[in-house]
Order: structure tokens, then sequence, then C-alpha cells
């Protein structure tokens, strides 16, 4: 298993500036990804976190709006930039152990709204 | 590309009421996994099976039941009399990449069960 602690739990944000989510592993694992789920929506993709080069983006999002660092084996950042009410939703850091194999373990999430 | 479809938006029944979720998948992979996972109320994501490709063997877990066809490639989950705690999001998830070297989870749209009491 795979304890996963992401900080902040929720935050209010102004229009215009950026926040950044800490996720935090308590093993290493091979596979870090950054989900959002907007209200009542599924879970969307954002990026696979890469330790130690660049995050893989989905269609649709992008390194300059959601900039992304995987220092090592157990810790990711998500940040997302120049904020706007589009952007409240639920941030969730999620990892696997094998992959692609493995069962995904999710963190408890980041509850952004933006005024 | 992958996929993952499930077509129920939002399922009601009444408790003790047997209720099946549909999943139907894409993927050009021949190693996947396949998954469900439940999000009641509270909101966080609660695993509740994992299925590789190469296992079609249906799988029973006391309420809980999955079908996996390869054939149609579905992966439906059953649950058997249902309770008014089983209310919560389900999704259907897939995984995979070998083909493309991505490895990546994508989930369904979910489908959203209330069992009345």
């Amino acid at each position: 298993s795979a304890v996963i602690s992401q900080k902040p739990s929720r935050d209010i944000c102004q229009r215009g500036t950026s926040l950044t989510i800490q996720c935090q592993v308590d093993s290493q694992v091979t596979m870090m990804f950054w989900y959002r789920q907007q209200p009542g929506q599924s879970l969307t993709l954002i990026a696979t976190a890469n330790q130690g080069s660049e995050a893989t983006y989905e269609s649709g999002f992008v390194i300059d709006k959601f900039p992304i660092s995987r220092p090592n084996l157990t810790f990711s950042t998500l940040t997302v930039s120049n904020m706007s009410p589009e952007d409240s939703s639920i941030y969730l850091c999620s990892v696997s152990k094998g992959m692609g194999t493995g069962e995904l373990f999710f963190g408890e999430g980041s509850r952004l709204t933006v005024l | 590309a992958q996929k993952v479809t499930q077509a129920q938006t939002e399922i009601s029944v009444v408790e003790k009421e047997d209720v099946t979720l549909d999943c139907v998948y894409e993927t050009r992979d021949t190693t996947y996994y396949l998954f469900w996972y439940k999000q009641p109320p509270s909101g966080e994501l609660v695993f509740l099976i994992r299925r590789n490709s190469f296992d079609e063997q249906n799988e029973i877990s006391g309420r809980y039941s999955w079908n996996f066809q390869k054939s149609t490639s579905s992966f439906n989950f059953t649950i058997t009399a249902s309770q008014v705690v089983d209310s919560a999001v389900y999704f259907c998830a897939l995984s995979g990449g070998a083909t493309s070297g991505t490895y990546k989870y994508i989930f369904g749209t979910g489908t959203r069960l209330k069992v009345l009491a």
C-alpha cells in the first residue's frame, strides 16, 4: 500500500494567483499522477510526474498552466498558475507501485476554490 | 488510444435489489488492467478490484461480483441485494501502455448509484 499526504487540503484563492500543491508518499513509488475532479465529474488525468525529468501532459493541459516537479520517488508538486474560477476543482495526487499494473492509490485531494 | 465508457450516468434502485453497472473499454494494448473504484459522498476513492487482461474468470467478493468479457470489451460490476451504504459514484478505470510505453490510468465518467430505503 501507499499513504499519500497532500497539502493544502483546501484553499480559497484569488483570480490571477498561483498555488502549489504538495504530495508526499510514505514509500518510493514508480508512477505518480495528478488528476483533476471538477464537481460532479470524473477524474481527468492532468499529467504523469516523471522523476528527474519533465512531466508528461495530457491533451488540454500545458506546462505553463500546470507546472509539475518530481525531484525524487516520494514527492511531487503541482502548481496551478494564474488561476481563474474555472480552475476551481479537487486536485488529486495518485501513485502506483507498478508500471500501470498495480492499484492506484489516492491522496485525500486538495479542494481549490478560485474567486 | 485508451477509453472507458460508463453509459449509465445514474441508477436508482430500492434496497435489496440487484444492480449491474456497465463498463466498456477500448485499448490497443494486449496487456492491460481494469479497475473499479467507489467514491462515497465523503469523497475518498475506495479501490474495489483489479483484473488483468489475461484473467477472464469472474470474481465474487461478498455481495459484489465482476464479469470480465474480452470479446465484448466489457468489465461489468454487479451488486447483489443492494444496501443504502452502497450509494456512491462508481468508476471503472483502465491502465496499460506497454504498446505505447506511456503507462497511465484512464477513468470512465462514473455511474452514480442511489439505493433507496
